[in-house]
């Protein structure tokens, strides 16, 4: 089955941690994206990647960090530097200018 | 300013009934396109249709249509013989095709409930 896997589902963190969320397509797609959704909010983007070895910062990207050595991952780190992190995070792919398809999402609580 | 604007934070439909979704954008682009996805409960983002800003037919997939007016800037989403399993979030997205990346900008939202 082709898809969209993002893990862990759930995800604790304690303050002043670095953590990292997985995201792993295999649907040969070029580019790949995090967004983050707070409650009662739209998804707001925070990387990109249109290549391997290539990545652009989006709207909110103060605090986090990613990489894309393989085309099928774009792995996140939320970074000790990001101030409110707890928010449900969600992965999308697509072909270059294509419809973007998501992932299941991570939830990520800061305790 | 918005780039899109979703007005109704809830909306409530009965069993087999249709339901229109409101969604306007903002962009000075003339080429862009237009998105809707369905969140369930469950948090993954479904995709559902696409309009682009140079379709001149209303996109249709299933059940969905989308009502595409350019000139006042909406892109409403039907829904036609509402069923349980549509209660959900729905978001409209818009992509700015001009700025050379593929990035979508999305709405607040509506939360749909559909009422045996």
């Amino acid at each position: 089955d082709g898809g969209i896997t993002q893990s862990p589902k759930y995800l604790f963190r304690k303050e002043g941690q670095n953590v990292t969320l997985s995201c792993e397509q295999n649907l040969n797609h070029d580019a790949m994206y995090w967004y983050r959704q707070d409650p009662g909010q739209g998804l707001r983007l925070i990387y990109y990647s249109q290549i391997v070895n290539d990545f652009q910062k989006g709207d909110i990207a103060e605090g986090y960090s990613v990489s894309r050595e393989k085309k099928e991952s774009f792995p996140l780190t939320v970074t000790s530097a990001q101030k409110n992190p707890t928010a449900f995070y969600l992965c999308a792919s697509s072909r270059s200018t294509d419809t973007q398809y998501f992932g299941p999402g991570t939830r990520l609580t800061v305790l | 300013a918005q780039k899109i604007t979703q007005t109704q934070p809830g909306m409530f439909v009965q069993e087999k009934e249709a339901v229109t979704l409101d969604c306007t954008y903002d962009t000075s682009d003339q080429s862009y396109g237009l998105f809707w996805y369905k969140q369930p409960s469950s948090g993954e983002m479904i995709f559902l249709i696409y309009q682009g800003s140079y379709d001149e037919q209303n996109a249709t997939e299933g059940r969905y249509s989308l009502n595409f007016q350019k000139a006042r800037k909406s892109a409403n989403l039907v829904i036609s013989a509402s069923q349980l399993g549509d209660s959900a979030m729905y978001f409209c997205a818009m992509r700015e095709v001009q700025t050379g990346a593929n990035n979508l900008f999305f709405g607040t939202g509506t939360r749909l409930t559909v009422i045996p």
